[in-house]
């Protein structure tokens, strides 16, 4: 069964570095997403993609982030001068189209900044 | 704007009891309903949604919930549960006709006991 996959798995970074965060999508999906939980706490939304733009994003999601599709394949989520709140776990998810708006979790990448 | 409560962050049962894991939403507009589980260090599965149409909702290994608007919940159940099942369970709620991004819960980790 085709799946989202995620890379690193875990990554530990200085506090002020910057980091990516990548993601393969399911092959035939047009819709991206990346979603934050902070241990603890909900899972939230960070931002939407289609069509090679950001479609929805939250207030999150300021200046200090970013996303694109360098290759047309992999769906990256770019953290500039990472804070020590921004460790959390990060999922990407993606969807096909139409109406069933059901989202397909990828295994997430755990970010610890120290 | 939308929102989910579930109540219970943890819920314990022992192996072939009656699972019940509640989710209390609220929403301006008829909602969108879907329950996800992740296990240990996967991503998200979805177990089950509502959209329209018949308000008890199958899923699957065994899971449903019946949508109900008058109590605005959607309760998850499953008649016996199994040691497979552990797990955490996240309540989610999107708004059709405006923004499909899901609003999740806090999420309630399911222990079974043998």
């Amino acid at each position: 069964e085709p799946e989202v996959t995620q890379t690193p798995s875990h990554q530990v970074t200085q506090m002020g570095q910057e980091v990516i965060l990548r993601c393969v999508p399911i092959s035939n999906h047009l819709y991206f997403y990346w979603y934050r939980q902070i241990l603890g706490q909900k899972v939230e939304f960070l931002v939407s993609f289609y069509n090679n733009e950001i479609s929805e994003k939250s207030e999150i999601f300021d200046d200090q982030f970013s996303v694109e599709r360098p290759d047309g394949s992999n769906f990256t989520l770019k953290i500039r001068s990472t804070k020590l709140e921004d460790s959390a776990m990060y999922f990407c998810a993606t969807g096909l189209a139409g109406a069933s708006y059901e989202q397909y979790f990828g295994p997430g990448t755990r970010l610890t900044v120290t | 704007a939308q929102s989910v409560t579930q109540l219970g962050s943890h819920v314990s049962v022992s192996e072939g009891a009656l699972v019940l894991l509640r989710c209390n939403y609220s929403s301006s507009v008829p909602p969108y309903l879907f329950w996800y589980v992740q296990y240990p260090n996967q991503g998200l599965q979805l177990l089950l949604k509502y959209t329209t149409g018949a308000t008890l909702v199958k899923g699957i290994n065994g899971f449903e919930a019946e949508f109900k608007k008058s109590e605005t919940s959607f309760h998850l159940t499953k008649p016996s549960a199994h040691m497979s099942d552990a797990a955490e369970y996240f309540c989610a709620v999107s708004a059709p006709g405006g923004s499909y991004i899901p609003t999740f819960g806090r999420g309630t980790s399911l222990i079974v006991h043998p």
